[in-house]
């Protein structure tokens, strides 16, 4: 078993571009998370999902877009990246209640020029 | 609006001895709080889970607390090793399946 594996592994866009990052768990859980990490500032919660078909906005959503077609994968994309978009991101699953045990995929480190 | 603080950004500690990480935060009222590991490049990994009605967890050489009324958390990490040494971040669940992290502290263990 993969576990949680993120696509790519690190990007360099130019301002303005779009990309979509994916995040495929065949952990069968319901529940992904797309989180990013900066410097100082600790993990924060960009989008989730709560199962397939679903989306919900996390403490940062701004300039990001996510979709859940398949319960195995979650899709960010940022449609105009920004430099403030520059981070590592994380993708993360659980089974749900009671346990919520996240499994973090190994990130993706962004650069927008 | 809600706050989750970890101690000091750094910590270091002489190998043997006993590491202890806080987390403190505002304005949560969590069913439960979680410790993850994190090395460098790479994602966190969960280390323990402690309930809200758990004053103590225990797992191996590590040691959570968890005081709702100072709003507080605590993890022991006991004998210490230079295998220890990394980011230990403290997580809550927010009611709606949100999760807020802490900043993390960097444990060095010196041999």
């Amino acid at each position: 078993n993969a576990g949680v594996t993120q696509t790519p592994k690190f990007r360099v866009l130019k301002t303005g571009q779009s990309m979509t990052l994916l995040c495929a768990q065949d952990m069968n859980h319901e529940y992904m998370y797309w989180y990013r990490q900066d410097p100082g500032m600790g993990l924060r919660l960009i989008h989730y999902s709560v199962g397939e078909g679903t989306t919900a906005k996390g403490e940062v959503p701004d300039g990001y877009n996510v979709s859940r077609l398949k319960k195995q994968n979650f899709l960010l994309g940022l449609e105009s990246a920004a430099p403030s978009q520059t981070s590592v991101y994380f993708c993360a699953t659980t089974s749900g209640p009671p346990t919520d045990t996240q499994y973090f995929g190994p990130g993706t480190r962004l650069t927008v020029l | 609006s809600q706050k989750i603080e970890q101690n000091s950004e750094a910590l270091n500690i002489q190998e043997g001895k006993t590491a202890t990480l806080t987390c403190n935060y505002t304005n949560y009222s969590p069913a439960y709080l979680q410790w993850y590991r994190q090395d460098p490049g790479r994602g966190p990994v969960f280390l323990l889970l402690i309930r809200e009605n758990e004053k103590e967890k225990r797992k191996e050489r590590l040691k959570v607390t968890f005081d709702t009324t100072l709003k507080q958390s605590l993890f022991h990490i006991t004998a210490s090793q230079p295998a220890d040494s990394a980011t230990y971040l403290c997580a809550l669940e927010n009611t709606g399946n949100q999760f807020y992290f802490g900043t993390g502290t960097s444990l060095t263990v010196i041999p």
